[in-house]
């Protein structure tokens, strides 16, 4: 399978400060999303993004398909932006692989 | 609204009783999976479905059982042979891209969480 791998895995910020998280595959794909998990468990879609860049609000994503990777931006970090984040890509037969997850604590 | 609703969202068992975990989507789509997920850990795969009347086993199959005879309904159920079945269980499904072999975008429920006293 398509091996997945995120970092950092654990991230401590001041809110307000800007953020990288980086999320590399061993193999090409045809998907890649990005989700947010908040502190309920629920997984929050941030991202479908293939390839190419996209925005929305503080957050932009990334992804480099030739280079195998993907990042995702957060800008001002609020509070609220504390969780899990966890990428995800997918093979030919729509079987999804996730990494590991970077964990966020944005402090007031 | 259209969306996946996994019930019940808490649910306690005693040892050595099966229990079923309900998932329903009403967005059309094809494919869904069930996953597994214990406190500070990833996701893991337990069985996933491309088409009704259809599935596959994940990474962690053992212990658990599925059916697929709606496109709208995956029940997930997590048998006696499941020697640690406290966790959080999640429900997802996508509508997979055909044409271009692309697969569409995953969507979630909002997970049951077992506990087995």
């Amino acid at each position: 399978g398509i091996q997945v791998e995120q970092s950092p895995p654990d991230l401590i910020l001041q809110e307000g400060a800007n953020s990288t998280l980086r999320c590399n595959f061993s193999d090409s794909v045809n998907n890649l999303q990005w989700f947010h998990q908040n502190p309920w468990g629920q997984l929050i879609n941030l991202f479908y993004i293939p390839s190419g860049t996209k925005q929305n609000g503080r957050l932009s994503a990334t992804t480099v398909a030739t280079e195998r990777y993907s990042l995702l931006y957060i800008s001002s970090s609020q509070t609220t932006d504390s969780g899990v984040y966890f990428c995800a890509v997918v093979d030919n037969f729509n079987k999804f692989y996730f990494g590991s997850g970077t964990k966020l604590n944005v402090k007031p | 609204d259209g969306g996946i609703t996994q019930s019940p969202k808490y649910l306690f068992r005693k040892e050595g009783q099966n229990v079923t975990l309900s998932c329903e989507q009403n967005l059309n789509h094809d494919a869904m999976y069930w996953y597994r997920q214990d406190p500070g850990q990833g996701l893991r795969l337990i069985y996933y479905s491309q088409i009704v009347n259809d599935f596959q086993k994940g990474d962690i199959a053992e212990g658990y059982s599925v059916s697929r005879e709606k496109k709208e309904s995956f029940p997930l159920t997590v048998t006696s042979a499941q020697k640690n079945p406290t966790a959080f269980y999640l429900c997802a499904s996508s509508m997979p891209r055909r044409r271009h072999a692309n697969t569409g975008e995953l969507f979630f429920g909002e997970g049951s969480r077992l506990t087995v006293l």
